[in-house]
């Protein structure tokens, strides 16, 4: 079993709908949560961090955690062409790796 | 205020040469981490460094890769004997503290494509 599992997509959805993103993750004690987007051929960047179970919303974005299910997801609403992109689940556990640790992203595509 | 920098930016050679990836944290970063990727596919980890020591290289394949981060200067990941499965982007990141917030600022990458 991967570390940190991803669908690698592409996941289309039309402009205007929600964008619902997936991870699911290796339970090795306490963890901490991020999604990262990377643009074609740009460096990832960090758009949201999670750490305690349940909801967190920045804007368009909000992220879900569920450590019974070991699962974290990110939503996009009012999705835009610009959020066209690979995101990236990672997992900073508190043991082990001293490094995020990444799943292998999902591809979005939003139609305008 | 500069970001991660990283030279070359694209890095052509030839089966068993070397190839060296630079890297410049963002001013007051003292951690650096290298990650590798490949087409398609996500970030993979090889190596953690602070000033003058490396603290997890447990990503990096035992032979033929290496990586410093001296007092003074970039970081350096160094590929001896390339071969065509080392080419990919490689990509530097930095953070402030060693705690991780998953702030990582990453450089724009160096791609690495072998002969």
């Amino acid at each position: 079993q991967k570390e940190v599992e991803q669908n690698s997509g592409p996941l289309s959805v039309p402009e205007g709908a929600i964008a619902s993103l997936n991870c699911t993750y290796s339970d090795r004690g306490s963890q901490s949560f991020f999604w990262y987007r990377q643009y074609s051929g740009k460096s990832p960047e960090l758009i949201m961090s999670i750490y305690s179970n349940g909801d967190k919303e920045d804007g368009r974005f909000t992220a879900q955690l569920n450590r019974a299910s070991q699962y974290v997801s990110l939503l996009i609403r009012d999705s835009q062409p610009s959020d066209s992109a690979t995101y990236l689940c990672a997992v900073f556990w508190d043991t082990g790796r001293r490094a995020l640790t990444f799943g292998s992203g999902t591809r979005l595509q939003v139609q305008p | 205020n500069a970001g991660v920098m990283q030279n070359p930016r694209h890095l052509v050679r030839r089966r068993g040469q070397e190839a060296r990836l630079r890297c410049s944290p963002m001013k007051g970063h003292s951690h650096v981490y290298w990650y590798r990727q490949l087409p398609e596919e996500g970030l993979k980890f090889m190596v953690y460094l602070q000033k003058e020591n490396i603290i997890d290289e447990s990503g990096m394949p035992k032979e033929r890769f290496s990586a410093e981060f001296p007092k003074e200067g970039p970081s350096i990941l160094r590929i001896q004997q390339v071969v065509r499965g080392d080419s990919a982007a490689y990509f530097c990141a930095s953070s402030p503290r060693s705690t991780l917030t998953g702030e990582l600022f990453f450089g724009e990458g160096s791609r690495l494509t072998v002969l």
